[in-house]
């Protein structure tokens, strides 16, 4: 089956920092979402793209199909973009698969 | 306005006891969802109904049985319960079977 690979698995960063985390599959899909799972455990939608460029705010999103990966990018990070951010892949006919998530931690 | 929402959102219980957890999505979304979140953080899928029809079936114990009354309800039913089972369930919905997906609270289950 496909292979979701998140990195890095955990990000320290100062309040006001950027980052990029990345999320790397293994084979072709029509289906790739980012989500944050904040610290009370709920999960938000980020963005929904299985391929180009989104952004909402601080956040941005690309994804390049062709070459299987997506990046997330986050703009002057601030304490509640703490939590644990997932991307998950839907291959051609097959079902939504979760990569393990990269955990941020945002230190004022 | 919850989209999706599930109850109960924490349930501590004893094993070998049975137990349900309830979802209901308001988006109007053909296709429902159960995902098992791990203590490691892991989501993986359990089951998805489309249309009240059961799609994906995972290698998961018979002592879960999903339930699909009407397409915008999908009720799980977890029987002899184990320490195992322990872990946060999400249910989840989407318009079409690979559409974007929007997850419930969650709900926290504890086997003691």
């Amino acid at each position: 089956g496909i292979q979701v690979e998140q990195s890095p698995p955990d990000l320290i960063l100062q309040e006001g920092a950027n980052s990029t985390l990345r999320c790397n599959f293994s084979d072709s899909v029509n289906n790739l979402q980012w989500f944050h799972q904040n610290p009370w455990g709920q999960l938000i939608n980020l963005f929904y793209i299985p391929s180009g460029t989104k952004q909402n705010g601080r956040l941005s999103a690309t994804t390049v199909a062709t070459e299987r990966y997506s990046l997330l990018y986050i703009s002057s990070s601030q304490t509640t973009d703490s939590g644990v951010y997932f991307c998950a892949v839907c291959p051609q006919g097959g079902k939504l698969i979760f990569g393990q998530g990269t955990e941020l931690s945002v230190k004022p | 306005d919850t989209a999706v929402s599930q109850t109960p959102k924490y349930l501590v219980t004893q094993m070998g006891n049975d137990k349900s957890i309830k979802c209901e999505q308001n988006l109007g979304h053909d296709t429902m969802y159960w995902y098992k979140q791990d203590s490691k953080k892991f989501l993986k899928i359990m089951f998805s109904y489309n249309n009240k029809e059961l799609i994906i079936n995972e290698t998961v114990p018979n002592r879960f049985s999903p339930k699909s009354p009407d397409k915008a309800h999908l009720n799980l039913h977890i029987n002899s319960l184990e320490l195992g089972d322990s872990a946060v369930y999400f249910c989840a919905s989407s318009q079409e079977y690979t559409g974007e997906l929007f997850f419930g609270e969650g709900s926290r289950l504890t086997v003691l």
